[in-house]
């Protein structure tokens, strides 16, 4: 089957770092997205990681650990527009790729 | 902008209602999507569609029917809906899907239907 578990809230402080933890069983593993969705929008693209490591794109970063099922988002510098959901995509191959139910990030000043 | 358009963004109808949600995208993608996506449960792929024929069809009940008449439009019709499944619809598109090389393309999401079925 399919498990996908992320935190279903956080909050943080403007300026301060956060972590979002995501931790996935999936059959067939291709890679794993990231996405971003503030309220009453769409999802848009924030990251994808297919190998193990560290991948760091401005003030967002993603890991990835295929052996342990394991990825997080690491943001930087935190603004208030960073208050969005952040959802955790694996892709199971070809065109199947499964969202988490997604973590809401409260940013507050 | 995300070059993905849909239309209506809102949308009221009786359950004895047939009505339809279009996509649009301007990407020149070769895959697109139809996600629903209910309140506080996850994005759920509905189909996918690569080059206009169907490649994914996740045991969605019949009164849910795409059409894809080519690779820049894709439809969701909709008959004799019940209120569970008022919820925001979302297309996708993509350049194609994932392969055994590890590629995979990110999706380019709609700005989503907001369906409610009375």
């Amino acid at each position: 089957g399919q498990n996908i578990d992320q935190p279903t809230e956080m909050t943080a402080t403007e300026g301060a770092i956060v972590q979002i933890n995501c931790t996935y069983q999936t059959s067939g593993f291709n890679g794993l997205f990231w996405y971003q969705q503030h309220a009453g929008e769409a999802p848009t693209f924030l990251s994808y990681n297919v190998l193990d490591g560290l991948e760091e794109k401005g003030r967002f970063s993603s890991f990835l650990s295929r052996s342990k099922g394991y990825s997080y988002l690491l943001l930087k510098e935190l603004q208030m527009k960073d208050s969005a959901s952040y959802l955790c995509a694996p892709n199971t191959g070809g065109f199947k790729t499964i969202f988490g139910a997604g973590t809401r990030l409260f940013v507050k000043a | 902008e995300t070059g993905v358009t849909q239309t209506p963004r809102h949308l009221v109808m009786g359950m004895t209602n047939k009505k339809s949600l279009k996509c649009e995208q301007h990407l020149g993608h070769n895959a697109m999507y139809w996600y629903k996506q209910s309140a506080k449960k996850p994005l759920e792929l509905m189909f996918v569609y690569s080059l206009e024929e169907r490649v994914e069809n996740n045991s969605v009940p019949s009164r849910f029917s795409p059409e894809c008449p080519n690779s820049s439009h894709l439809f969701l019709h909709l008959h004799t809906l019940q209120p569970e499944d008022s919820a925001l619809y979302l297309c996708a598109s993509s350049q194609g899907g994932g392969d055994t090389q590890g590629i995979t393309y990110e999706q380019y999401f709609g700005p989503g239907t907001r369906l409610t079925v009375t």
